[in-house]
C-alpha cells in the first residue's frame, strides 16, 4: 500500500497524559500537512511542512501541540497534558508540489480523552 | 468565521435521483476548489475539483457547477447510488500548496 498512513489508528488516553501519532506520507511527497475532524464537522488545518520546515501554524494549535518531520519524510504530532476537548480525529494528508493540486488524507487517528 | 459555507446537513435522496450539494465561499483569492467523500472510519478521498477559470467540470457521474460571480460552486451526483451513501465536504485553497478550508460536510443516504 503506498497511500499516506498513519499510526496508531485509535488512541484512548487519560486526561493530563501525552500523547503522539505518526504519519508516514507517499514517497517523494514534499507537503505534509496535519487536520483535526470533529464529529459533524470538516476537517480544519493544524500546521504544514514543506520538506522538513514548518511552515505555518493555525491559531488553533495550542501550546500543548507540537509537530515535526526531522528529516522531511514521516511527521509526528504530540499533545502534551491531553484535554477532553481535545478528543477528535486527527488526519494527515501529503502532497507533490511540482505536479499536483491534491492533497491524500490517511486514514486518520481517532483520539479519545476520557 | 466560516469561509466556506455548505449546504443541506444531510439529504435523503432515492436510487437513480439527483444528489446536490451546494457551497458558498467568502475569500477571492480562492483558487481551488475540490470535493471530497469520506465514509465512516476513513479519511476523506478527492472526488473531484474545479478551477475558477470554469464553469462546469464532469467526470462520470459527478459534475461541478462552478459561478464567480455569485461565489457559489455546487456538486451534482446523477444517478445516485446506494453505495454513494457518505459525507460529502467541499473546500477551497488559495495557492497550489495552501492548507484546505472545508465546509462543514452534507451526510447523503441513498435509498435503494
Amino acid at each position: 500500500d503506498t497511500g499516506v498512513s498513519q499510526d496508531p489508528r485509535h488512541k484512548i488516553t487519560k486526561r493530563g497524559q501525552n500523547v503522539t501519532f505518526r504519519c508516514d506520507p507517499i514517497s517523494e511527497h514534499n507537503r505534509l500537512y496535519w487536520y483535526r475532524q470533529t464529529l459533524g464537522q470538516g476537517p480544519e488545518f493544524l500546521t504544514y511542512f514543506q520538506n522538513e520546515a514548518q511552515l505555518e501554524k493555525s491559531r488553533l494549535l495550542s501550546d500543548r501541540f507540537s509537530a515535526e518531520r526531522p528529516k522531511g519524510s514521516f511527521s509526528t504530532l504530540e499533545i502534551q497534558r491531553t484535554e477532553q476537548g481535545d478528543s477528535a480525529m486527527y488526519l494527515c494528508a501529503s502532497q507533490r508540489l511540482a505536479d499536483s493540486h491534491e492533497q491524500y488524507f490517511g486514514p486518520g487517528t481517532r483520539l479519545t480523552v476520557t | 468565521q466560516q469561509q466556506v459555507k455548505q449546504s443541506p446537513q444531510s439529504l435523503i435522496v432515492q436510487k437513480g435521483g439527483i444528489s446536490i450539494i451546494n457551497c458558498a465561499y467568502e475569500n477571492t483569492a480562492f483558487d481551488y476548489f475540490p470535493w471530497y467523500q469520506q465514509f465512516p472510519g476513513k479519511g476523506p478521498a478527492l472526488l473531484i475539483a474545479i478551477r475558477p477559470d470554469v464553469s462546469e467540470k464532469k467526470e462520470g457521474r459527478f459534475t461541478i457547477s462552478f459561478n464567480k460571480s455569485a461565489k457559489q460552486f455546487s456538486l451534482h451526483i446523477m444517478d445516485s447510488q446506494p453505495g454513494d451513501s457518505a459525507t460529502y465536504f467541499c473546500a477551497a485553497r488559495k495557492s497550489s500548496g495552501d492548507k484546505l478550508t472545508f465546509g462543514t460536510g452534507t451526510r447523503l443516504a441513498v435509498r435503494p
